[in-house]
């Protein structure tokens, strides 16, 4: 079945680093591939997403490429801020329906 | 900007009770979720909706849990006889017909089973 592994965390940054959060999937045909974040006390939100091989999503200064070659998604920021400091999940979807399945998420803690 | 409601925010319910949880979602918004997450772990889905069918309730346990979203708008998730280990945050969802895995999900209930 499909699924996603995910980089265990804590991960704990200093302001102004440089963030890899690694994710890794497995999944029959052709998923769409999807980053959320989990603020403290709020829902998941969409945060990145890109829909085939090469595709890069990007907001709010966050990116990740869809590799397919080596079956990844890892999110990457050039310069973290004490406000990035949330739990994030990679997910990915397949087939004609809307269902998400989800790694186990990481949780970033930005530093001043 | 809409956002998809849910109440209570938190609950605390002896085991053998029961309990309901309630999702209020983005006007227009066809498809609904309802997701389990465990401390630590992702969401799993335990049951999807489209308007008021059921579409997927594979992973939802069928002998103590209900879901129902009569009329297609609002859903009620239901435990029954609530176990210490139904203790997590319960996740609603829902998203637009075309929008492939994008969903916007509400603040959960937390659920404490003593």
């Amino acid at each position: 079945g499909d699924s996603v592994t995910q980089m265990e965390g804590p991960v704990t940054l200093s302001e102004e680093a440089f963030l890899t959060i690694n994710c890794t999937y497995t999944a029959t045909g052709y998923p769409s591939l999807f980053w959320y974040v989990q603020y403290p006390g709020e829902g998941l939100q969409l945060l990145l997403k890109a829909t085939k091989a090469d595709d890069k999503g990007s907001n709010k200064g966050f990116e990740a490429t869809y590799r397919k070659e080596t079956t990844s998604f890892h999110l990457e920021k050039g310069s973290v801020q004490v406000s990035d400091s949330a739990v994030y999940f990679c997910a990915l979807a397949t087939g004609g329906g809307n269902k998400l399945t989800f790694g186990t998420g990481t949780q970033l803690k930005v530093e001043l | 900007e809409a956002e998809v409601a849910q109440s209570p925010r938190y609950k605390i319910t002896e085991k053998s009770q029961a309990v309901a949880f309630w999702c209020d979602p983005i006007s227009g918004h066809a498809t609904l979720y309802w997701y389990r997450q465990i401390l630590g772990q992702g969401p799993e889905l335990l049951v999807q909706f489209q308007d008021e069918s059921v579409v997927d309730d594979s992973q939802l346990p069928k002998d103590r849990f209900s879901a129902e979203r009569l009329k297609g708008v609002d859903s009620t998730l239901k435990i029954q006889p609530a176990e210490l280990g139904d203790s997590a945050m319960y996740l609603c969802a829902t998203s637009m017909r075309s929008r492939r895995g994008e969903q916007y999900f509400g603040p959960g209930t937390r659920l404490t089973v003593t």
